[in-house]
């Protein structure tokens, strides 16, 4: 099974600065046919259904700001948000679809 | 628009069976799996399998294998979750979800408790 591991659990960021977070895989999720990386990212709230923020690694969700992107290839991938927003404080969540579906373990982003 | 709308909110106890619906629409619904994904408290995302409507072909996820079963009404774009045998590690929201690769909708989500 491919386990993705999140760094780090959690993250204390000021207004308006940026947000990093890692998701590491323990396999290559290279999708061969699409030519993409199969990774995507979620964003949790209190009361809300996760919702799609990324997919096949970099491709924004619709409605998505452009504040949040994605990045990375082959076992190391980047959720950024370029400018935390108060709206952004959430658990966020890397996904792989390359084999079967598994989460990361979630990071949890607070305003500093 | 694409939607899932997912039974209430489930109070079981220990022992006890579960069923959750999920109801679909804008789409055409045996095109698409649909993946059910749990979140317990305080714990992350949880994937437990999935139905292929077309088909009604299922795959559980290792941990679940045994006392999920999940089924499709094709006449009303609905998938059900069945898992019996609740204990209180059970207490989780529920999800349906679309796949397009990605999980690209969601329900609204079925709290269920199990507590004696």
């Amino acid at each position: 099974d491919i386990v993705l591991t999140q760094s780090p659990d959690s993250l204390a960021v000021s207004l308006g600065e940026r947000a990093t977070i890692n998701c590491k895989s323990t396999q290559n999720i290279l999708n061969n046919s699409y030519r993409k990386d199969s990774l995507a990212w979620f964003q949790l709230k209190p009361g809300q259904p996760p919702k799609a923020l990324i997919y096949w690694t970099s491709t924004r969700e619709s409605g998505v700001p452009d504040r949040f992107s994605g990045s990375g290839s082959g076992t190391d991938f980047t959720l950024t948000i370029s400018s935390l927003q108060i709206e952004d404080v959430a658990v966020y969540y890397c996904q792989q679809y390359y084999s079967g579906r598994t989460f990361g373990q979630g990071t949890r982003v607070e305003i500093k | 628009q694409v939607q899932l709308v997912q039974s209430g909110a489930e109070v079981k106890k220990p022992g006890d069976s579960l069923k959750v619906s999920c109801k679909t629409s804008g789409y055409t619904f045996i095109d698409y799996y649909v993946h059910w994904v749990r979140h317990v408290p305080g714990q992350g995302l949880e994937c437990i399998g999935w139905i292929f409507p077309k088909s009604g072909g299922t795959h559980y996820e290792q941990k679940f294998q045994g006392r999920v079963a999940m089924t499709r009404d094709t006449s009303t774009s609905t998938v059900y979750m069945e898992l019996t045998s609740l204990t209180s590690d059970d207490t989780a929201l529920y999800y349906c979800t679309r796949e397009n690769w990605y999980y690209d909708h969601w329900g609204q989500g079925t709290p269920v408790t199990v507590s004696s």
